[in-house]
C-alpha cells in the first residue's frame, strides 16, 4: 500500500540553526500539508501546498518557515533559524483533493532544539 | 484560540461496550469535521467525517454525531476492540476566501480493557 515517508524520524539541532524536513508525498497525490504538534498538544496545521506553491498556511508560518518541491517528488519544509519552541513532531500529508477527507499522514519527524 | 475542543484526555473502556469520544467547536461555520486515529510513533490516519449539513455518518463500527445547535460531535465505537486503542483527534475545516481553514482538538486517549 502506498505511504507517505519522512526523513529524518528525529532531528536535534542547535537553537538558530536552519533545518529541512523531507518527506516523499504518495506519488499520485497532487495537495501537499504540513501540521506541527508540540508534545501534549493539539495537531496544527502549518501550510498547505499546490502546483507548486503554498495554497493556505496558517499564522504559525511565519517567515522563518518556507517549503518546497524541489525535484517532483520531495516535499520539503525548512525551518531557517529555529527556536526552543520550534521542538515538535512534524507531520507531512498529502491528498488527492483538497478536502482533507482522505489524508494521509506520514510517521513524522521529530525536531529538538537546543 | 481552542476553535476545536476535546474535553475528555483520557477515555478507558471494556472491550465489547460502547466508547464515545466528544468534541465540542465554537466556530459555526465549519463546513466538514473530521476524526483522526493516531498509534504512538505514527501520523494520523483519517477515520471518519461528516458534513456540516447532516447530522449522522456511520462507517462500520465507527459512527459520527452532529450536533450543530449544540456545536457538538461524537465518534462512537460499538463494539469497541482493543485494536482500537489509540489517541483520536477531532478536526474541523471552512473553506473562506482566505482559504480552507484547518483545526484539531488535543485529542483523547482511548484505551480499550480487554
Amino acid at each position: 500500500e502506498p505511504e507517505v515517508t519522512q526523513t529524518p524520524s528525529h532531528q536535534v539541532t542547535q537553537m538558530g540553526q536552519e533545518v529541512i524536513l523531507r518527506c516523499v508525498p504518495i506519488s499520485n497525490h497532487l495537495y501537499f500539508y504540513w501540521y506541527r504538534q508540540i508534545l501534549g498538544q493539539k495537531v496544527e496545521f502549518l501550510v498547505s501546498f499546490y502546483n507548486n506553491e503554498i495554497s493556505e498556511k496558517s499564522e504559525i508560518f511565519d517567515d522563518q518557515f518556507s517549503v518546497e518541491r524541489p525535484d517532483g517528488s520531495n516535499f520539503t519544509l525548512k525551518i531557517r533559524s529555529t527556536k526552543l519552541e520550534d521542538s515538535a513532531m512534524y507531520f507531512c500529508a498529502s491528498d488527492t483533493t483538497r478536502s482533507y477527507n482522505e489524508q494521509f499522514f506520514g510517521p513524522g519527524t521529530r525536531l529538538t532544539v537546543l | 484560540d481552542q476553535q476545536v475542543k476535546q474535553n475528555s484526555p483520557s477515555l478507558s473502556v471494556q472491550e465489547g461496550r460502547i466508547s464515545i469520544l466528544n468534541c465540542d467547536y465554537t466556530n459555526s461555520m465549519f463546513d466538514y469535521f473530521l476524526w483522526y486515529k493516531k498509534y504512538p510513533a505514527e501520523g494520523p490516519t483519517f477515520l471518519i467525517s461528516i458534513s456540516s449539513i447532516k447530522d449522522k455518518n456511520e462507517d462500520g463500527r465507527f459512527t459520527v454525531f452532529l450536533n450543530k445547535s449544540a456545536k457538538h460531535l461524537s465518534l462512537h465505537i460499538v463494539p469497541s476492540q482493543p485494536g482500537d486503542s489509540a489517541v483520536y483527534f477531532c478536526a474541523a475545516y471552512h473553506c473562506d476566501v482566505a482559504g480552507n481553514q484547518f483545526y484539531f482538538g488535543t485529542g483523547t486517549s482511548l484505551t480499550v480493557i480487554p
